[in-house]
C-alpha cells in the first residue's frame, strides 16, 4: 500500500515561531503537494512540486515555502507562523494515475 | 478559474438507507475529470469515485455512484445500503484533463451514518 507519512499530527506554536511540517511518501511518486484545510473551505492548495527541487506556487502560497531535496520528501516551511495559519495540513502525493491523490493523515496546527 | 460548490455542509442518514451528496461545478473547459473523496475521521482521505466528463456512463463503485448532468454541470454521489464505516467527510473535486493531478477542492459534506 502506499503510505504518505507527516511528521507531526499535531502541533502548538507561538506567532512569530519557524515551523517544519514535513512529509515522506514510500512509492516513488513524481508530484508532491500541500494543501491546507479549513471548514467549509474544503481543501486548498498551498505548493506543488513535479520533481526534486522544483517547486510551483498553488491557490495560497503567501506566507510558506517549500523545500524538496529528495523525491521522497517535501517540507512545507512557516517562516514566521502567525495565528490566521492555525489550520490543519495536508500532504498528498500522485503517480501515474489520474487524480488519484494518496493523502497523509494530515497535520493540525494550532499558533498561538 | 474553477469552482467546486458543496451546498450541504451537513447531513445524516439512516443505516441501511439510500442518500445523496450534491456537488455542483463551474468550468469553461470540455474535457475534465470529477472526483468524490472521502475523509474518515482521524483517518487519511481516499479517493471513492472518478468520473471522466467525456462518458456519459454514469461511474460506479460497488454501492457508490454518481450522477453526473454535464449540461447541468452537476455531480452528485449516492452511497446505497448506507454502513456505520461511511460515516466521514465527502469532498467532491475537479480537475482539468492534463492538468497534472491538480485538483480543485470543494467545501466538503459532513456525513453521519446513525445506527
Amino acid at each position: 500500500d502506499v503510505k504518505v507519512t507527516q511528521s507531526s499530527r499535531y502541533l502548538v506554536k507561538r506567532t512569530g515561531e519557524k515551523v517544519f511540517l514535513e512529509c515522506v511518501q514510500d512509492m516513488d511518486h513524481e508530484n508532491m503537494f500541500w494543501y491546507r484545510q479549513d471548514p467549509g473551505l474544503g481543501l486548498r492548495l498551498i505548493y506543488f512540486s513535479y520533481d526534486v527541487k522544483m517547486k510551483e506556487k498553488g491557490d495560497i502560497p503567501e506566507g510558506y515555502s517549500v523545500s524538496r531535496e529528495k523525491k521522497e520528501r517535501f517540507s512545507l516551511i512557516l517562516e514566521s507562523a502567525s495565528t490566521n495559519q492555525t489550520s490543519m495540513y495536508l500532504c498528498a502525493s500522485t503517480g501515474l494515475s489520474t487524480g488519484e491523490l494518496f493523502f497523509g493523515e494530515g497535520s493540525r496546527l494550532t499558533v498561538l | 478559474a474553477q469552482t467546486v460548490t458543496q451546498s450541504q455542509p451537513e447531513m445524516s442518514v439512516q443505516e441501511a438507507e439510500t442518500v445523496t451528496l450534491s456537488c455542483t461545478y463551474d468550468t469553461s473547459e470540455n474535457n475534465y475529470y470529477l472526483f468524490w473523496y472521502k475523509q474518515p475521521p482521524s483517518r487519511q482521505m481516499i479517493l471513492v469515485i472518478r468520473q471522466e466528463a467525456y462518458k456519459q456512463q454514469n461511474a460506479t463503485e460497488n454501492r457508490f455512484s454518481v450522477n453526473f448532468q454535464k449540461a447541468a454541470k452537476s455531480f452528485s454521489l449516492k452511497i446505497s445500503d448506507s454502513q456505520l464505516g461511511d460515516t466521514a467527510m465527502y469532498f467532491c473535486a475537479f480537475m482539468i484533463d492534463n492538468a497534472g493531478n491538480m485538483l480543485t477542492f470543494g467545501g466538503g459534506t459532513r456525513l453521519m451514518v446513525k445506527p
